[in-house]
């Protein structure tokens, strides 16, 4: 079964601390994203990958942090720093940087809420 | 802003009835796509319209391209109660990264 995994469904933050979500493809893409989406508002795109071992910021950078040191995997931590982390968080892929732009293929979404 | 902006950002009508929504942009676009999301999920691509194309179908969905006028409408034929989902518009410009607008909301009623 082919697609994009994300995990937690739902992940809770305490007041002062990060959390990591997870997201896995197994789409052989080279190119991963990482959206915000808030209620009843667009996508906002927070990081961006088109290979392993290399990331780009994207509109909404600050207060999130990224890593891909495999292919398949494209964790997003979101710190401390980001005071408003309350949103739906999506991860999306593409064949390439450049397929991206034509068709995205996206995960189920993990709900983040502030205790 | 470079994202699309969808009109209306709600929409309800009964199932059979066909459903339109719009999409407007800014500045001359390369391609323009289609997305549904079901309450809670992920986004799912629907159909991509480029450039120099005018209008484009697949199976209920017809979608029309206005370069002049900077905008798309995405027309659902016979609408079932399974499309109640939110509809985005993403123009695709040269050089920049995807973009997504607000959504329109549909309700199809049984």
């Amino acid at each position: 079964d082919g697609g994009i995994t994300q995990s937690p469904k739902y992940l809770f933050r305490k007041e002062g601390q990060n959390v990591t979500l997870s997201c896995e493809q197994n789409l052989n893409h080279d190119a991963m994203y990482w959206y915000r989406q808030d209620p009843g508002q667009g996508l906002r795109l927070i990081y961006y990958s088109q290979i392993v071992n290399d990331f780009q910021k994207g509109d909404i950078a600050e207060g999130y942090s990224v890593s891909r040191e495999k292919k398949e995997s494209f964790p997003l931590t979101v710190t401390s720093a980001q005071k408003n982390p309350t949103a739906f968080y999506l991860c999306a892929s593409s064949i390439d940087l450049s397929a991206g732009k034509e068709t995205q293929y996206f995960g189920p979404g993990t709900r983040l809420l502030v205790l | 802003s470079q994202q699309g902006e969808e009109d209306p950002q709600a929409l309800s009508i009964q199932e059979g009835e066909n459903a339109t929504m719009n999409c407007s942009y800014k500045t001359s676009i390369n391609n323009l796509q289609w997305y549904r999301q079901n309450s809670g999920r992920g986004l799912v691509h629907l159909i991509l319209i480029r450039s120099n194309e005018r209008e484009k179908h697949s199976g209920r969905l017809r979608v029309t391209l206005d370069t002049s006028k900077k905008s798309s409408s995405l027309l659902i034929t016979a609408s079932r109660a399974a499309d109640t989902a939110s509809y985005f518009c993403a123009p695709s410009y040269a050089g920049n990264m995807l973009t997504f607008g607000g959504g329109t909301r549909l309700m199809v009623k049984p």
